[in-house]
Formats: C-alpha cells, structure tokens, sequence
C-alpha cells in the first residue's frame, strides 16, 4: 500500500463545475504539498499546508492532521485547470526533508 | 516568486553519449537541491538528494556512476546522465528547497520545468 494515496485517479467535469480531489497518507508528516503538472510537465507547487485551510484564487486546499487526509477544491472549475494534481507529503523526522509523492490524479475539465 | 530553471528542456542524443542538464535557482539560494525522474502517466521519482559543497546522497537503485550530480554553488546544481542508453529516456525535474526564504515562512521546495531526455 502506498503511503500517499490519491482519488480519484482520473476525474473530468464540465466547466463550472466544484472540482474535490482527496489524498490521504499513512506517516507522520510536518507538510504536505499540493502540485499541479501541466501537460507539457512542468510542475507548480500550489499550497504548502500543514495545519487548516489556504486559499489561492479558485483553489482551496485543506488538511486534517488527525484523520491524515487533505483534499483540494477547485470552484468554478475551467479548461485551463485541466492538469494532473499531485499531492506529496515531507515526513515529520528532522532533518528529512524528502518528499512522498500520490500517484495523481488527471483532471480534465470539458468546455 | 521562487523561480526554479533547468536547462536543456528538451534533449536527443545517440546511446552512448553524456547528457547534461542543469538546474538553478535564480532568486534565491539553495543549500539542498533534489533530482527527480518521471516516467510516463507514473509520479514523480526522487533519485537523489544534493546538497551544495558536499557529495550527493543517492536513492536505493539509482546508480551513482551513471548519474553524476554536481551541486557546486548555491544557485546551481547539475547532473550528467553518462553513456545514456534507451532506458535513461525519461522525464528529469529538479527542485529546490527554500529555507528560510524571504517571505516563506517555513522550507518548501520550488520544482524546475523539467528536461525531456531521448535517447535513440
């Protein structure tokens, strides 16, 4: 079992529609990270989190520490979000500072 | 905000030969760079973990003599991917961790745009 499971793996949606992609992770973890791969396969890191809730424009990001789980909500959701989400966790042991990637999920939202 | 660049982005050579692809940070400094690879639809891979001034620590599989990393500065770190064969084509991305930085609260890490590697 990996320890940064992603749902849904493939997800497409109509534009406008509320986007909610879920990671959950079995270690303890001092942040976790939301990234976005466009198709050409650069990748941006959209929020950092490690407590609560942050919200960037049409994205939202929020964690659960005790329930080990975090999701991402798009609202308003438009072509051009249309990537693949990538959730990655920094394990909560000093001085490790690698990430533990999902396997991410595609997003593709129809015109 | 933090700026990450690699360089090539894209890349075809013949088997045999050394490729190398560089990774910097422009508006920040970086003590600890990672190397990714990605293979197609699977997820990011860390293959190695470089610190600048120092040697870099290799994940388990990842042949260090093949890929050699040079993390000499702290805005710049490489690698070489030696006597690259069909199997090295892949997709490379660099990341940079920002310590400190000026209006970062806690480290995070910046990923580069990738380097597409095709080894015919």
């Amino acid at each position: 079992k990996n320890e940064v499971e992603q749902s849904p793996q493939n997800l497409t949606a109509q534009e406008g529609e509320f986007i909610t992609i879920n990671c959950s992770y079995s270690v303890g973890i001092s942040a976790l990270h939301w990234l976005q791969q466009h198709p050409g396969g650069g990748i941006v890191s959209l929020f950092m989190l490690s407590s609560g809730k942050k919200k960037h424009g049409r994205l939202i990001a929020t964690i659960n520490i005790q329930e080990k789980h975090s999701s991402l909500h798009i609202t308003a959701s438009h072509p051009r979000d249309s990537a693949v989400y990538i959730c990655a966790v920094k394990r909560a042991n000093f001085g490790n500072e690698k990430l533990t990637f999902g396997t991410g999920t595609r997003l593709t939202i129809i015109p | 905000g933090a700026v990450v660049s690699q360089h090539p982005s894209w890349v075809i050579c013949k088997s045999g030969t050394s490729v190398k692809i560089e990774c910097r940070s422009l508006d920040f400094q970086a003590t600890t760079m990672f190397w990714y690879r990605q293979f197609p639809k699977q997820s990011l891979m860390l293959m190695a973990t470089s610190n600048e001034g120092s040697k870099a620590t290799y994940e388990q599989g990842v042949e260090k003599d093949k890929f050699l990393i040079n993390h000499a500065s702290l805005t710049l770190s490489t690698l070489t991917v030696t006597s690259a064969h069909p199997e090295d084509s892949s997709f490379y991305i660099c990341s940079a961790r920002s310590w400190g930085w000026s209006d970062t609260s806690t480290d995070t890490q910046y990923f580069g745009p990738g380097t597409r590697l095709t080894v015919l």
